[in-house]
């Protein structure tokens, strides 16, 4: 069945420190990719997609490119900011999965001033 | 425009109590989720909905129920609340339910089962 791996967490960054957030997936086929992130007390919002192998997914200073030959979709950002604290996770989607998101365990950024 | 709406945001019920838990989405989206989020677990699709009066389980669908009498609305059923029920529930809309499409979550119910 499909699977997605997240790197453990939590992690800790100081501000305008590089992220990167690893992700790897299982699935048959050509999944859609995904990062959801979830502010403290707040529901998942959409950070950034891709669709289809080596499209790369942009939002928020955040990227994240769809790599079918690793099965990976890491994100990363340049510059991170206090306002960036959150949980993050990655997800797939695709037709033999009934319509469900497959999420990772999620992956916590705490990052100080 | 308040996108996806859920109601209650907490509720603590006994061991066999029962309760029913409301989605609502005002974006004339088809299809409809119910997720459950536990920790170190990310979320888990309990049953999900392609249209009004129409249901599907999901993954975890055991001890739940769910009904899609109007388009706008999910909702949540559970029959004889059970502690390992307790969990984060999140109600998610999209339009076409393709593999490409986006969904849209609610905030959240956080419940309790003593």
């Amino acid at each position: 069945g499909n699977s997605v791996t997240q790197m453990e967490g939590p992690v800790t960054l100081s501000e305008e420190a590089f992220l990167t957030i690893n992700c790897t997936y299982t699935a048959t086929g050509y999944p859609s990719l995904f990062w959801y992130v979830q502010y403290p007390g707040e529901g998942l919002q959409l950070l950034l997609k891709a669709t289809k192998a080596d499209d790369k997914g942009s939002n928020k200073g955040f990227e994240a490119t769809y790599r079918k030959e690793t099965t990976s979709f890491h994100l990363e950002k340049g510059s991170v900011q206090v306002s960036d604290s959150a949980v993050y996770f990655c997800a797939l989607n695709q037709e033999t999965s009934g319509s469900r998101l497959t999420f990772g365990e999620g992956t916590q950024l705490t990052v100080n001033p | 425009n308040a996108g996806v709406t859920q109601t209650p945001k907490f509720r603590v019920l006994k061991t066999g109590q029962s309760m029913t838990l409301l989605c609502a989405q005002d974006m004339n989206h088809e299809y409809m989720y119910w997720y459950r989020q536990d920790p170190g677990m990310g979320l888990r699709l309990i049953h999900y909905s392609v249209g009004e009066g129409t249901t599907a389980k999901g993954e975890v669908p055991d001890g739940y129920n769910v009904s899609r009498l109007k388009k706008q609305n999910f909702l949540l059923g559970l029959e004889s609340a059970a502690p390992s029920q307790t969990s984060v529930y999140f109600c998610a809309s999209s339009y076409w339910g393709t593999p490409r499409d986006t969904q849209y979550f609610g905030p959240g119910t956080r419940l309790t089962v003593l």
